[in-house]
């Protein structure tokens, strides 16, 4: 079956623009997480969602983050204003439950010039 | 809050040899831990996991962990090295609706 599809794979944009990440999860999977991977570095949790409750952003790094999965599907990561500092590659993983697997899509890698 | 330190941002190992990838975390309650492995340009696939029962997990790809309470480790590894196995590898721990990663080791396998 399908796996996670994050859209679009790679996005450049300007400083100062927003931006917006999609996250299509594996079918039935309740849990969905969002990560970002800088450069040379591991995944840092940035927030988590149980259907279309999120239940923690507790790693979003500013206000300028949102997060949103209005139906309990699919899943949107927003940045507004973008800064250089938020060029990365960003992960969306979903899992069918607490404690299961992640399955992890191949990640949007975005470049702030 | 939970961590992992893996020891190593690059290791190694000659085609055929051991491969070694160091773990440790930091929790005072027994977690759930996993080793995830990602290729290039490829999202971060599961290789092993553990959460209770029996310490010595095996995984794909002829992987296997030990969990060791008393050394708070869970060293990842794999009897004879393929080129395929070239990748980065991350440990990663629970923590209560999330998982932790740590900064990743990536491995090299030499001809």
């Amino acid at each position: 079956g399908a796996g996670v599809s994050q859209s679009p794979r790679y996005k450049v944009a300007k400083r100062g623009q927003d931006v917006a990440l999609r996250c299509d999860p594996i079918s039935g999977h309740v849990s969905l997480f969002w990560y970002q991977q800088a450069l040379g570095q591991g995944p840092e949790f940035l927030t988590y969602f149980q259907n279309e409750a999120q239940l923690d952003k507790s790693g979003l790094p500013s206000d300028r983050f949102f997060a949103e999965r209005p139906e309990g599907s699919v899943s949107t990561l927003k940045i507004q204003r973008t800064q250089q500092e938020d060029s990365a590659v960003y992960l969306c993983a979903s899992s069918l439950r607490d404690s299961s697997p992640l399955h992890f899509g191949n990640g949007t890698r975005l470049t702030v010039t | 809050a939970q961590s992992v330190t893996q020891l190593g941002s690059h290791v190694s190992v000659s085609e055929g040899a051991l491969v070694l990838l160091r773990c440790n975390y930091s929790s005072s309650v027994p977690p759930y831990l996993f080793w995830y492995v990602q290729y290039p340009n490829q999202g971060l696939q599961l290789l092993l996991k553990y959460t209770t029962g029996a310490t010595l997990v095996k995984g794909i790809n002829g992987f296997e962990a030990e969990f060791k309470k008393s050394e708070t480790s869970f060293h990842l590894t794999k009897p004879s090295a393929h080129m395929s196995d070239a990748a980065e590898y991350f440990c990663a721990v629970s923590d209560d609706d999330k998982i932790i990663f740590g900064k990743g080791t990536r491995l090299h396998i030499l001809p």
